[in-house]
């Protein structure tokens, strides 16, 4: 399968913990990263492999992975992270296409 | 610092063509798997294509086989999209992105670095 599913929309209150989530199959076969996008930005990478933050990421950023679900937990949240969230996925078909959910919109009240 | 810098957006008309370019700097740009991936306005990121380091391999979303081209010159630490056959849905602001792959029983594919965009818009 080629789709990774994700929630539209997700809110937290601020310093409340919030678990955005990601199904599909390939992710049984690949982990998916994880990309934090604001507005009028470029995406950047906030999570990788089982649970990898690139250099600069906060610790309050953590992914898990179970099946074919992955999560991508903010732990703390703050008000500056608010923003779109997207994982992305190496299709399982064979094909070496690449996959990204549809994004997750995160409110920070 | 790794930086990737888009350019050769801008409007073309429905069936016309554009070539994409990102120069990028601050990593041995021949040792790296390259990408393009869009995103049309107010919608998701949409994957296009993927280039490996010699250009052995090249991949293309459904959407855009048999009308972008991806290729890259190591020489000048360039990748390039040339997009042919425009569409209106074709519109989006287009990222090139470098490949990264991390683990060995289970891996994990990803995006590092992006670069900043550049627009195009298709539209008579």
């Amino acid at each position: 399968s080629s789709e990774l599913t994700q929630d539209p929309a997700v809110s937290v209150a601020l310093g409340q913990t919030v678990r955005i989530t990601c199904q599909g199959d390939s992710l049984r076969s690949y982990y998916a990263s994880w990309y934090q996008q604001k507005p009028g930005q470029a995406p950047v990478l906030v999570i990788y492999g089982k649970n990898n933050r690139p250099s600069g990421i906060p610790d309050r950023f953590s992914g898990s992975s179970s099946g074919n679900t992955a999560s991508l937990t903010i732990t703390g949240a703050q008000a500056e992270d608010e923003a779109d969230y997207y994982c992305n996925s190496r299709d399982s078909s064979g094909n070496h296409l690449r996959v990204f959910g549809g994004g997750t919109k995160l409110t920070v009240l | 610092e790794v930086q990737l810098v888009e350019s050769g957006g801008g409007l073309v008309k429905p069936g016309g063509s554009l070539r994409l370019s990102c120069a990028a700097s601050g990593f041995t740009f021949s040792s790296y798997s390259m990408n393009w991936v869009r995103q049309a306005p107010g919608k998701g990121l949409e994957w296009v294509s993927s280039i490996s380091s010699s250009s052995s391999y090249i991949y293309y979303a459904d959407s855009v086989k048999g009308r972008f081209t991806i290729s890259r010159d190591n020489a000048k630490n360039s990748l390039y999209l040339q997009m042919n056959s425009l569409r209106a849905e074709d519109t989006a602001v287009y990222y090139c992105a470098r490949d990264r792959v991390f683990g060995v029983v289970i891996k994990a594919y990803y995006f590092d670095y992006w670069g900043q965009g550049t627009l195009v818009t298709v539209s008579s």
